[in-house]
């Protein structure tokens, strides 16, 4: 299996511009997530999914949307690009199994780089 | 303020030698934590995960150790190889936050033939 995929890989965008970032899963997780990542920050949680049909804000969540209608695919959107949400895009997801170790792992896409000018 | 800190930054060593990285944590309460690797252009891999009991954890040339009561971990990298040249993510999960994670800056390791 693929694993986590992302679409596109590289983005330019316009002030202004609106667009959506794919991510796509095909290990049957239950929770997804999106962070982005800047130089010198660490990893930073935008939203979240627990499951299909629901999402959750998380640390820098302003600017963006999420959508979870199905269960492998979770979608980011920017209604209206800023320079400063210029950064790179990481998808990742998790399954759900409590009481084992490796729970909490999280498997990551590939990122996308957005550029916004 | 849960935070996750690690040092040195930035770390140049010689191929073959060895190396170790440092992460404190404030998170709580404590539930895990991991070490990722993430090459240049691309997503995070986890390499090892370790729980409040546990002090010690190995994955190949990888060992992690853990101080759950300094709030500390390490990473030793035994015997570096070219492909060792990455940036190195300490994680630090909450209990009963959902399994959300917190994020070290990372420090970033190049390895020198």
């Amino acid at each position: 299996n693929a694993g986590v995929t992302q679409t596109p890989k590289f983005r330019v965008l316009k002030t202004g511009q609106s667009m959506t970032l794919l991510c796509a899963q095909d290990m049957n997780h239950e929770y997804m997530y999106w962070y982005r990542q800047d130089p010198g920050m660490g990893l930073r949680l935008i939203h979240y999914s627990v499951g299909e049909g629901t999402t959750a804000k998380g640390e820098v969540p302003d600017g963006y949307n999420v959508s979870r209608l199905k269960k492998q695919n979770f979608l980011l959107g920017l209604e209206s690009a800023a320079p400063s949400q210029t950064s790179v895009y990481f998808c990742a997801s998790r399954p759900n199994r409590p009481g084992t170790s490796s729970r909490d792992t999280q498997y990551f896409g590939p990122g996308t780089r957005l550029t916004v000018l | 303020k849960n935070q996750v800190e690690q040092s040195p930054q930035s770390l140049i060593i010689l191929e073959g030698k060895n190396c170790t990285l440092q992460c404190n944590y404030t998170v709580s309460p404590f539930s895990n934590l991991r070490w990722y690797k993430q090459d240049t252009g691309r997503g995070p891999v986890s390499l090892t995960i370790m729980t409040f009991s546990e002090n010690t954890k190995s994955n190949g040339r990888y060992t992690a150790t853990l101080d759950a009561d300094t709030k500390q971990s390490s990473l030793h990298i035994t015997a570096s190889q070219l492909s060792d040249s990455a940036s190195y993510i300490c994680v630090v999960s909450a209990r009963g936050s959902q399994g959300n994670l917190i994020f070290g800056k990372g420090t970033k390791l190049s390895v020198k033939p």
